[in-house]
């Protein structure tokens, strides 16, 4: 049950695009498609922004997607703007019941 | 509107024990798998523990088996944690949770603070 792992912080200019990787192992990326990612601003509770790896709950803007390869998630935010900023965290089934979320990435718009 | 409204943290000496309850509201509780996720200060999410919806199996991350019970009240819509055996190490924020898609958490409630300190 180790948290799976992030970059501590990525930044990127209003407009850029930035990617955020999560990196686990054949025990939960890896052997599920049960990933999501999580935006949290400071004091408050996370949101849904990706789950099943790629899919959007309605009302997140397609500027945020999501995709797997191997060990490894990424969470994409395009055309970056100021509300970005906050931080990200993915999350995995581990099997048998069990989860596991990543470090956490803080991302800063310039 | 899905609402999850957290009650019960505080301040606990090491060895103390806590009940957490959670309050859910605006989706038929009862249907639903729920989790209580925690976050120590300045630090990233963890997930504790989940429950499936008749309350017949529970599921724990290592660092609190054996000292948190997850339960849930499905006639009071009511989601609880009891921690007992409480160290420094659990202090943290938390979360009441809701799967929503398979393998997903969808709602999150707003989080109860539990600091463990003498």
């Amino acid at each position: 049950q180790s948290a799976l792992t992030q970059p501590r912080s990525v930044s990127g200019s209003p407009g850029q695009s930035v990617t955020i990787s999560c990196t686990g192992s054949n025990s939960d990326v890896g052997n599920y498609n049960y990933v999501s990612w999580y935006q949290q601003h400071p004091g408050k509770a996370p949101k849904l922004m990706i789950y099943h790896v790629d899919k959007r709950p309605s009302g997140v803007p397609d500027r945020f997607s999501g995709s797997k390869s191997g060990n490894t998630a990424s969470l994409t935010i395009s055309g970056l703007q100021a509300d970005d900023e906050a931080d990200y965290y993915c999350c995995s089934y581990a099997g048998s019941y069990t989860y596991v979320f990543g470090t956490g990435t803080k991302v800063t718009v310039l | 509107e899905v609402q999850l409204v957290e009650s019960g943290g505080g301040l606990v000496q090491p060895g103390g024990s806590l009940r957490l309850s959670c309050e859910a509201s605006g989706f038929t509780f009862r249907t639903y798998w729920m989790s209580w996720v925690r976050q120590a200060p300045e630090e990233g999410l963890e997930w504790v523990a989940n429950i499936k919806p008749d309350g017949s199996e529970e599921y724990y991350v290592d660092s609190v088996k054996g000292r948190f019970t997850i339960s849930r009240d499905n006639t009071k819509n009511s989601l609880y944690l009891q921690m007992n055996s409480l160290r420094a190490e659990d202090t943290a924020a938390y979360y009441c949770a809701r799967f929503g898609m398979v393998g997903t958490i969808d709602y999150w409630g707003r989080g109860t603070l539990v600091t463990v300190s003498s």
